[in-house]
């Protein structure tokens, strides 16, 4: 049972264009949402986050959309450098008793050409 | 401040065999939680533990356990190994006290069971 998704395995975007990373969710009882950035051989960096009482959360070139109703969520990145090729993973997390617990979508490989 | 370390990085064993993982937390952190990542089920969390105890369980089978120390060191234990536990082994340090669970990983124990 797959509650975060994230359907496309990789993008490819130009150099100085803007980057959208999608995820979709099933689970209603998610109220904090995060985004994580992985290279080769590092363990997963926090990038953004977003609560769902928002439905956006900016922080440089990174902004997070959070629709609710449509169980949606989405990173944008403006402008996308090269530095920025890695593998996005799109994270919920339930808070109450769901101590540590993170779950993750499959990730989406991101290349930026120069 | 230094980061979360994990030991080893790389370890290969045989089926049927133990083995043994190590994490060190950033220093103050008291969470630690673990992740097995692989290609198939992308990143999954396995438990968390929280001043040596363990508070929160993922859907693993019982040969998979894990334990805290007073320091917050952790360690997690595999043992009879399968083939289907080659994987990445991250674990992930928070401080417990954030509203949101945002978790800081380490760079991983990537195993593989020959």
């Amino acid at each position: 049972d797959q509650q975060v998704k994230q359907n496309s395995p990789s993008l490819s975007v130009q150099e100085g264009r803007i980057s959208i990373l999608n995820c979709d969710y099933t689970n209603s009882m998610f109220d904090y949402f995060l985004w994580y950035k992985k290279y080769p051989a590092e363990g997963p960096t926090f990038l953004i986050s977003i609560s769902s009482i928002k439905d956006k959360n900016e922080d440089g070139r990174f902004t997070v959309f959070l629709n609710k109703s449509a169980k949606h969520l989405s990173l944008h990145i403006v402008p996308s450098q090269p530095g920025d090729s890695a593998v996005y993973f799109c994270a919920a997390f339930t808070g109450g008793t769901s101590y540590g617990k993170l779950t993750f979508g499959q990730g989406t490989i991101l290349t930026v050409h120069p | 401040k230094a980061g979360v370390t994990q030991t080893p990085r790389y370890l290969i064993k045989t089926r049927g065999q133990q083995v043994t993982l190590s994490c060190s937390p950033i220093s103050g952190h008291r969470s630690v939680s673990w992740y097995q990542q692989t290609p198939g089920q992308g990143l999954q969390f396995l438990f968390e533990y929280f001043s040596e105890t363990q508070r929160n369980k993922g859907n693993f089978p019982g040969r998979f356990s894990g334990r805290q120390f007073s320091n917050s060191r952790s360690e997690m234990n595999v043992s009879t190994l399968e083939l289907g536990d080659s994987a990445l082994y991250l674990c992930a340090s928070s401080s417990a006290g954030a509203p949101y669970n945002e978790q800081f990983f380490g760079p991983g124990t990537r195993l593989t069971v020959l």
